[in-house]
């Protein structure tokens, strides 16, 4: 089974909306984290976002949000007020409790915001 | 700053040669892994190393092997490069710890002809 599943291969929108990127995962240790990277054109993987499983509250970032529901097993990306340079691929990761914390990625989404 | 260094951005190759991608980095990470990506497939862990000359595999390990002689260092080996090997090698490390975000390298795209 998949760790991380992003269903959204492709997503537009408008500058200055808000858009959600979905992010599900499957695991059964208690301890794990969620981590979403953003891939521009140029191929660096920037970290956005973290949020722990043990966290009670939403993680925020300046314009990013991660809305996590535990029950659901989701970790979607908010980004709030889209603007040019936020086209890029997104990527959903899951970090799993144990030695080496193994890393788990999904697939991606890509992102075009459309001026 | 943390910096994971990879020693070419681009790299073309001939099928059946032996291929060394290096990674290094500078913040006495634990943890380093290599992925490849390709369109479509996200991000695919080869392998991953906890510590000086340990190592595990990841998803994908087959026609490669690594090495870590020195914490700061990760090298991926393809042993007889193919064609199907042509990819993205992303480099990252870590710090030992659930919550401890990854630190990538800027790739080398590999071309195998």
């Amino acid at each position: 089974a998949q760790k991380i599943t992003q269903t959204q291969p492709g997503m537009f929108v408008q500058e200055k909306e808000a858009v959600t990127l979905d992010c599900t995962y499957d695991t059964s240790d208690p301890s794990y984290g969620l981590f979403w990277y953003k891939q521009p054109s140029s191929g660096e993987m920037i970290f956005l976002i973290y949020q722990g499983s043990y966290d009670q509250q939403n993680a925020t970032e300046g314009r990013y949000s991660l809305n996590f529901q535990k029950a659901r097993k989701s970790a979607n990306l908010v980004i709030s007020a889209s603007q040019l340079g936020d086209s890029a691929m997104y990527f959903c990761a899951m970090r799993e409790g144990g030695t080496g914390n193994q890393f788990y990625f999904g697939t991606g989404t890509s992102l075009t915001v459309i001026p | 700053d943390v910096k994971v260094t990879q020693s070419s951005r681009y790299l073309v190759k001939r099928t059946g040669e032996k291929v060394f991608l290096e990674c290094v980095q500078d913040m006495d990470h634990e943890n380093m892994f290599w992925y490849r990506q390709d369109p479509g497939l996200g991000l695919r862990l080869i392998y991953f190393s906890y510590d000086v000359k340990m190592k595990e595999k990841g998803d994908i390990p087959e026609g490669y092997s690594v090495s870590r002689e020195k914490k700061e260092r990760f090298s991926l080996i393809l042993e007889s490069a193919s064609t199907n090997q042509t990819s993205m090698y992303l480099c990252a490390s870590s710090q030992d710890a659930t919550s401890y975000e990854q630190y990538f390298g800027p790739g080398t795209r590999l071309t195998v002809t």
